[in-house]
């Protein structure tokens, strides 16, 4: 079965500096994987996705992620935080092979609360 | 969000009392979900829908039926709330893939803005 660890429940950082949120996970089969935020008293939103081709993948708000086959990794990272990167952030996986049923099933981590400080 | 809303957007109500959520979508998507989402939880899959009147179990489902009678419609009930089911709940939606009869295209779901629900 398919899981998502989210290292670090909390990160606290200072605004402009860098910052690196880390999503480990573990299948049996390809995957493809995910990345969303959610601002407080919102909805997720998607953040970046990958799905093929080049492992490192770009998002909205300057965020971006690297896959890492061998490490079944997929950390988000950002250079320069903005006190409006605050927020809630939450990774995700699902299989390649998707015909039905709960194969295709976003499997979600337990959630990344990233707190920008001035 | 664009294209999908859940009704209603706060509620508070008495334990065993009956309770029914509605998450509607103009997108015509085949695949909807509900989610609820609690602290230290992250969001764990209630119920899910991949047409209509096609619905299947997710990881957290006793306690909770859905139905949906219609492409845009999907209904989550609580037929006697109880305190453990006080949460956030999340509607999301994803597209078929055009090329596989019942795969969902994996472009990530949409979430609507959720359903908090209080159980006193």
């Amino acid at each position: 079965a398919q899981s998502v660890t989210q290292l670090d429940s909390q990160v606290p950082v200072f605004e402009e500096a860098p910052v690196e949120l880390r999503c480990n996970y573990s299948s049996s089969v390809s995957v493809y994987l995910f990345w969303y935020v959610q601002y407080p008293n919102q909805g997720l939103q998607l953040l970046l996705k990958y799905l093929s081709g080049s492992t490192l993948v770009k998002g909205i708000n300057g965020f971006e992620a690297e896959f890492n086959k061998s490490q079944t990794s997929f950390h988000l990272r950002k250079p320069s935080v903005h006190i409006s990167d605050t927020a809630e952030y939450f990774c995700a996986v699902s299989d390649q092979m998707n015909y039905g049923g709960s194969q295709g099933n976003l499997i979600f981590g337990k959630g990344t609360k990233l707190s920008v400080k001035p | 969000d664009a294209g999908i809303t859940q009704s209603p957007r706060h509620k508070v109500t008495e334990t065993g009392t009956p309770v029914t959520l509605r998450c509607h979508q103009t997108e015509n998507h085949r695949y909807m979900y509900w989610y609820r989402q609690d602290p230290g939880h992250g969001l764990r899959l209630i119920h899910y829908s991949y047409g209509v009147k096609d619905t299947d179990k997710g990881e957290v489902s006793d306690g909770y039926s859905v139905s949906r009678s219609k492409t845009e419609d999907f209904l989550l009930t609580l037929e006697s709330a109880t305190s453990s089911q006080t949460s956030v709940y999340f509607c999301a939606i994803s597209e078929q893939d055009p090329g596989k009869v019942h795969a969902r295209r994996n472009y990530g779901y949409t979430f609507g803005s959720g359903t908090r629900l209080t159980v006193v």
